[in-house]
């Protein structure tokens, strides 16, 4: 089965600056989907970027960025020029290529943004 | 925003009680999905519907039954409430098991007393 594991419980960033959640995983397939989800205090699930095993770019979403690392099995979320909006809980999630395939996520990190 | 709707937004039971949790979607998307959220655990999947009346478990099915006999709801049942089953339950739905993402209803508080 499938794992995705947080290591860092919480992390703090001073706003404007740069900060990195890591990642890492657990599979022998060679096809899958990576994802870095937000939860921000009002509980709603927000998808911040996603990124395909097959494709060797690094996937960017404005601020938002991943180092993409597949024979490591690692999946860093860097969020660059930090808000106060940042704040939140984020969770890894990663989904298997397979019929009727499922997400699976990671313990999440809390991320706190000093002003 | 995609358009799920989970009934109710917060519920407060007795052990032993049985509770239905309901997830409606106007999306016509033919998985959906029910998972918990509690401290330190993150996000662990209840059961899965891949279509009408096809179901699955997930890897904390215990305790939790489900029924999906229309594309648009997934209900989640507690058979028999228990203080373990407090949590947050969120429904998901996905258009197809390839990249798209999923998308999350608002959560259900359950406390079970």
């Amino acid at each position: 089965a499938q794992t995705v594991t947080q290591s860092q419980p919480e992390m703090s960033v001073q706003e404007a600056e740069t900060v990195t959640l890591s990642c890492t995983y657990d599979t022998s397939e060679s096809d899958y989907y990576l994802f870095w989800y937000k939860q921000p205090p009002s509980r709603q699930m927000i998808l911040v970027i996603r990124q395909e095993a097959y494709k060797q770019q690094n996937a960017t979403e404005n601020r938002f960025s991943v180092n993409f690392q597949k024979a490591a099995k690692s999946f860093s979320l860097k969020i660059s020029d930090s808000q106060l909006g940042d704040a939140a809980m984020y969770f890894c999630a990663y989904r298997s290529s397979g019929a009727n395939s499922k997400l699976t996520f990671g313990k999440g990190i809390t991320l706190s943004v000093r002003p | 925003d995609a358009g799920i709707t989970q009934s109710p937004r917060h519920k407060v039971t007795e052990t032993g009680t049985p509770v239905t949790l309901r997830c409606h979607q106007t999306e016509n998307h033919r998985y959906m999905y029910w998972y918990r959220q509690d401290p330190g655990h993150g996000l662990r999947l209840i059961h899965y519907s891949y279509g009408v009346k096809d179901t699955d478990k997930g890897e904390v099915s215990d305790g939790y039954s489900v029924s999906r006999s229309k594309t648009e709801d997934f209900l989640l049942t507690l058979e028999s409430a228990t203080s373990s089953q407090t949590s947050v339950y969120f429904c998901a739905i996905s258009e197809s098991n390839r990249v798209q993402k999923l998308f999350f209803g608002s959560g259900t508080q359950l406390s079970v007393l």
